[in-house]
């Protein structure tokens, strides 16, 4: 069936490293892709997506490029701050639509100072 | 506009015990989804309403929960009786059309001891 499958964390970064979470997805259909983050507190956040092979969703300094050939969908920043500690899923499109999805068990970030 | 709202925030119960959790989609939304994060595994889809009829139910894991939304406004989740599986985070969406973002709520943590 439809699966996500993403690192496992804690990832611990100090400021300004650099970030990759990696995430892979089940090759059935055409889904489209999502990352979303949960602050602390608070509910779950879309932060970027992409909706075919090749696509690039970014926000927030946030990138991930949907890799058909590698069915990868891996979230990457260049420079984290404190700010971006969160626990970041990975998803996919059940059927056609954006709204039921499959997601990843999460991956939660530290970013030190 | 006010966002999902989900209420409690929090529930501690005893096994055995029932409990309702609700929801409040975002006004005007016609799409409304359950899901539920067991044990820091991943989220878990577990219905969706459109207005007030059930579209799909095949996430839900037991017939001790029952989902229900009179009037197609809001929803509430009833856990009856509580098992300790049922520990988790139940998070609640809603979206207009189907091939549109759904907005998530905080989520209401449960906890059965």
């Amino acid at each position: 069936g439809d699966s996500v499958t993403q690192m496992e964390g804690p990832v611990t970064l100090s400021e300004e490293a650099f970030l990759t979470i990696n995430c892979t997805y089940t090759a059935t259909g055409y889904p489209s892709l999502f990352w979303y983050v949960q602050y602390p507190g608070e509910g779950l956040q879309l932060l970027l997506k992409a909706t075919k092979a090749d696509d690039k969703g970014s926000n927030k300094g946030f990138e991930a490029t949907y890799r058909k050939e590698t069915t990868s969908f891996h979230l990457e920043k260049g420079s984290v701050q404190v700010s971006d500690s969160a626990v970041y899923f990975c998803a996919r499109t059940r059927n056609t639509g954006f709204q039921k999805l499959v997601f990843g068990t999460g991956t939660r970030l530290l970013v030190s100072p | 506009e006010a966002g999902v709202t989900q209420f409690p925030s929090h529930s501690v119960i005893e096994k055995g015990q029932t409990v309702t959790l609700r929801c409040d989609p975002i006004s005007g939304h016609d799409n409304l989804y359950w899901y539920r994060r067991v044990m820091g595994k991943e989220i878990k889809f577990l219905l969706h309403f459109v207005k007030e009829s059930k579209q799909d139910e095949s996430g839900m894991p037991n017939n001790r929960f029952l989902a229900e939304r009179t009037g197609g406004t809001y929803s509430t989740l009833k856990v009856q009786p509580a098992e300790l599986e049922d520990s988790g985070v139940y998070f609640c969406a809603s979206g207009v059309g189907t091939n549109t973002e759904a907005f998530f709520g905080q989520g209401t943590r449960l906890t059965v001891v």
